[in-house]
């Protein structure tokens, strides 16, 4: 098993330009789950998804987008990048109430 | 109030010590607990289920006080490479919620 995957592993954006992040996992696993990091803080969820086809808003939403059409898949939209997005974005999964997996994350810059 | 609180730390420890971590949540019906470990610029690893009974795994002893909401994470005879942040995590089927982490740092 692979796991949770992500791509690209760094990227660098210019202001207003977008980018899909990639996210896939092989566990079969229902829950699947985007964060964004900030250096030096915690995790915050951006958005979640509990099942193809089905997607909720985490705490920090804003200028995200996710769709959800396959239970591998779990791509995130970034629509006009801004400097404040630049952060590091971990995608995970779970099911039931086990752990998480996480993803290595992807490393975006927006200048 | 945040959902999971934690002392950010640093915990500055000297190798073979003995260091413990404590983290309270507010959420009274969650239902999973863990602690994860998350190296610098990497993504959180688990570390530990935590049951109500209290469980270890070799020198990491973990505990849970439901009735205070309460977390704790013991380390004994600290090594070089547990220096990491250590992140408390509860919740249940659709979420978890991690706390912000504490520091810890393992010198020689």
């Amino acid at each position: 098993n692979a796991g949770v995957t992500q791509t690209p592993k760094f990227r660098i954006l210019k202001i207003g330009q977008s980018m899909t992040l990639q996210c896939t996992q092989d566990m079969n696993h229902n829950y699947m789950y985007w964060y964004r990091q900030d250096p030096g803080m915690g995790l915050k969820l951006i958005y979640y998804s509990v099942g193809a086809g089905i997607t909720d808003k985490g705490e920090v939403p804003n200028g995200y987008n996710v769709s959800r059409s396959t239970t591998e898949d779990f791509p995130l939209r970034l629509e006009l990048a801004a400097p404040s997005q630049t952060s590091v974005y971990f995608c995970a999964s779970k099911e039931g109430a086990y752990e998480q997996y996480f993803g290595p994350g992807t490393r975006l810059t927006v200048t | 109030r945040k959902e999971v609180e934690q002392d950010p730390g640093p915990f500055n420890v000297p190798e073979g010590a003995t260091v413990a971590f404590n983290c309270t949540y507010s959420n009274s019906a969650s239902q999973s607990f863990f602690w994860y470990r998350q190296d610098c610029r990497k993504e959180p690893k688990l570390l530990m289920s935590v049951y109500s009974s209290g469980n270890e795994d070799g020198r990491f002893t973990a505990q849970l006080n439901r009735a205070s909401q309460y977390i704790s994470l013991l380390i004994r005879d600290s090594k070089l490479s547990d220096s990491a942040t250590y992140l408390c995590v509860t919740g249940g089927y659709n979420k978890l919620t991690f706390g912000a982490g504490t520091r810890l740092a393992v010198h020689p």
